[in-house]
């Protein structure tokens, strides 16, 4: 099972700031919170990944509580292009019990209003 | 751009049948993992292989094999498909604990 709790769905209006949330209460000194998004129909794409520290690159920011259990992902000025499901991840470098580190929940379903 | 290729595109096949889905993975990836994913729901893990050994294996039966070539390119193989095997096929190339970068995808049609 994922070790993350996510929105069902939320929405955003084109160019304003799609700040996604993510629930992971159970996380572990040795897990990283990554998020990957999925376009419909398209193979996910990789966004961002951090540990502890918050972390920006040229997609979106990532910001993790000090006691790391939950985090926001960050797209800074929405497009309609970023319509997509978003999915974070909590992944250990270690397999789990399955021989996984790689674990997606449902996401949330981001919908970029014009 | 990715850079990790998958084929076919599309593929229809009968229940009983078998099938071998192809992943080639991105430029100095040691890894390659498998998911499958159904209409609706997140990927959900099948295996990963290592330089060519299977490194990990999620909740699917033996039907479901694979192979890893010493150029890291990676094949899916299933067995006596049932229709419930209708999927999305997603390969994903990593550097060992690295992110892994996904490609198109195969989409199967059981019928």
């Amino acid at each position: 099972d994922a070790k993350t709790t996510q929105p069902t769905s939320m929405d955003c209006a084109e160019g304003r700031a799609a700040n996604l949330p993510c629930n992971h209460s159970t996380i572990s000194g040795n897990e990283y919170v990554y998020w990957y998004r999925q376009i419909h129909s398209q193979g996910p794409q990789y966004i961002i990944h951090g540990l502890k520290n918050n972390e920006t690159n040229e997609m979106a920011s990532l910001i993790i509580t000090e006691d790391r259990k939950s985090s926001t992902l960050i797209l800074p000025h929405a497009t309609l292009r970023d319509t997509a499901v978003y999915y974070c991840i909590v992944r250990s470098l270690y397999l789990d019990n399955y021989g996984q580190n790689f674990v997606f929940g449902p996401g949330t379903r981001l919908s970029v209003l014009p | 751009e990715t850079g990790v290729t998958q084929s076919p595109t599309h593929l229809i096949k009968t229940r009983g049948q078998q099938v071998t889905l192809r992943c080639s993975s991105q430029s100095g990836h040691n890894t390659v993992s498998w998911y499958q994913q159904a209409l609706g729901q997140g990927p959900q893990f099948i295996f990963q292989y290592y330089r060519e050994e299977e490194n990990g294996r999620g909740n699917f039966p033996p039907r479901f094999s694979g192979l890893q070539f010493p150029n890291y390119s990676s094949e899916l193989n299933v067995n006596a498909l049932e229709l419930d095997d209708s999927a999305l096929y997603l390969c994903a190339s990593s550097s060992y604990r690295g992110e892994q970068y996904f490609g198109p995808g195969t989409r199967l049609t059981v019928t």
